[in-house]
């Protein structure tokens, strides 16, 4: 049973770019969150979709979108890059119903300089 | 109201010990209340969960209590060892939203 994967592992970008980042999720799974990690903290929530659709935001601005495909993998763009990006970015899956059980895949570690 | 408060920031046992982590929330429309362990490098994994119809629910040495009066609940890892050693997250979600509200994290270090 394939969990939940993210690529890449780790990326380096300068202030001003822009990034994307991908997720796959847990086999059987129709709903992707991503979530920000900073160092030290606990995970922030960024948005969730669902059938192709952004369901819910946290607070975060409109420098960070997403996507999600047909076969329910999903990507992370954010615009416009600060240092304070810099973080760990995580997806989770789970199945519509069940939003609340969700499942980490091991992150993208972002560092913008 | 949408905070949930974790306590201690980190933790140090031997092996063998009972540690134990405690959050407390504001938000009554929370519904369910996941732990998750991270490994350094690694992401959250689903540990345990509640919800607050029941008061205690144990999965192998891990144990949550939960207190819905005080709005409180924690983690108490039975019988602790050297690889449990990671930093531990309580959160918190409910049927309205669906997303996970985390807490700030205990890093808990197992001696031998």
């Amino acid at each position: 049973d394939a969990g939940v994967t993210q690529s890449p592992t780790h990326l380096i970008k300068t202030r001003g770019q822009q990034v994307t980042l991908r997720c796959s999720p847990k086999s059987g799974h129709d709903t992707v969150s991503w979530y920000q990690q900073a160092l030290g903290q606990g995970p922030q929530f960024i948005f969730q979709y669902y059938e192709e659709e952004e369901r819910q935001r946290g607070n975060f601005p409109d420098r960070f979108s997403g996507h999600q495909f047909p076969n329910y993998s999903s990507e992370l763009n954010v615009n416009a890059l600060l240092l304070g990006d810099s973080a760990l970015y995580l997806c989770a899956s789970s199945l519509v119903g069940r939003n609340y059980e969700q499942y980490f895949g091991p992150g993208t570690r972002l560092t913008v300089t | 109201q949408q905070q949930v408060k974790q306590s201690p920031q980190s933790l140090i046992v031997q092996k063998g010990g009972i540690p134990i982590i405690n959050c407390a929330y504001e938000n009554t429309a929370f519904d369910y209340f996941p732990w998750y362990q991270q490994f350094p490098g690694k992401g959250p994994a689903l540990l345990i969960a509640i919800r607050p119809d029941v008061s205690e629910k144990k999965e192998g040495r891990f144990t949550i209590s939960f207190n819905k009066s005080a709005k409180q609940f924690s983690l108490h890892i039975m019988d602790s060892q050297p690889g449990d050693s990671a930093t531990y997250f309580c959160a918190a979600s409910s049927r309205n939203t669906d997303k996970l509200i985390f807490g700030t994290g205990t890093r808990l270090q197992v001696f031998p």
